[in-house]
């Protein structure tokens, strides 16, 4: 798992609330990413970072904003959870070594919106 | 939106059987990329293929590129109850590194 984590790894929420999701990698990773993967729509892409404060918006970014204060940690936020928003997130990075190409993922959090 | 299609969206065979999924992209590649998710895990990296390759091959898997057709397909011989799992393309194309991904192929192997 290139030593990621995901906290927490079960949610349940009400329509309305801020959520917040932590991914924390150990090895210093530059580039790292949240995903949500939903039934029939396979992975997409929500944001992504390539360094400290430094994001980017992926393809379905709306609803959800990300920080990156130090290397290790990933956090993607929800404002006000929308029932819409129930899915699978993972977290994943790039590895320097395999030449940014290959993603390492992290073991998923499930989030129910009430 | 997807880059990369799957085809079949679900396959069962039988253990020792093997199993061919395909992928099919829009637009030029760098490389396609394929994943394997168990059941309640995150998305583990099988193999990469860059565009300028036709055939690669890693232990069971076999993967080919048909560049003119867009296309690619994964083999897995001999396949094990073990080789039960979701099965995903992704491709990377132009400046980006980021991999776009398909929405997947289910496969079961039964015992």
């Amino acid at each position: 798992d290139a030593g990621i984590t995901q906290s927490p790894r079960h949610k349940v929420t009400e329509t309305g609330t801020p959520v917040t999701l932590r991914c924390h990698q150990t090895e210093n990773h530059r580039y790292m990413y949240w995903y949500r993967q939903d039934p029939g729509h396979g992975l997409r892409l929500i944001h992504y970072s390539y360094g400290v404060k430094d994001t980017d918006k992926g393809e379905v970014s709306d609803g959800y904003s990300v920080s990156r204060s130090k290397t290790e940690d990933f956090l993607l936020t929800l404002e006000s959870a929308t029932s819409s928003q129930t899915s699978v997130y993972f977290c994943a990075i790039t590895s320097d070594l395999a030449g940014y190409n290959e993603q390492f993922f992290g073991p998923g959090t499930r989030l129910t919106v009430l | 939106s997807q880059q990369g299609e799957e085809d079949p969206q679900a396959l069962s065979i039988q253990e020792g059987e093997n199993a061919t999924m395909n992928c099919s992209y829009k637009t030029s590649i760098n490389n396609l990329q394929w994943y394997r998710q168990n059941s309640g895990r995150g998305l583990v990296h099988l193999i990469l293929i860059r565009s300028n390759e036709r055939e690669k091959h890693s232990g069971r898997l076999r993967v080919t590129l048909d560049t003119s057709k867009k296309s690619s397909s994964l083999l897995i011989t001999a396949s094990r109850a073990a080789d039960t799992a979701s099965y995903f393309c992704a491709t990377v194309s132009g400046g980006s590194y980021i991999p776009t991904f398909g929405r997947g192929t289910s496969l079961i192997v039964h015992p």
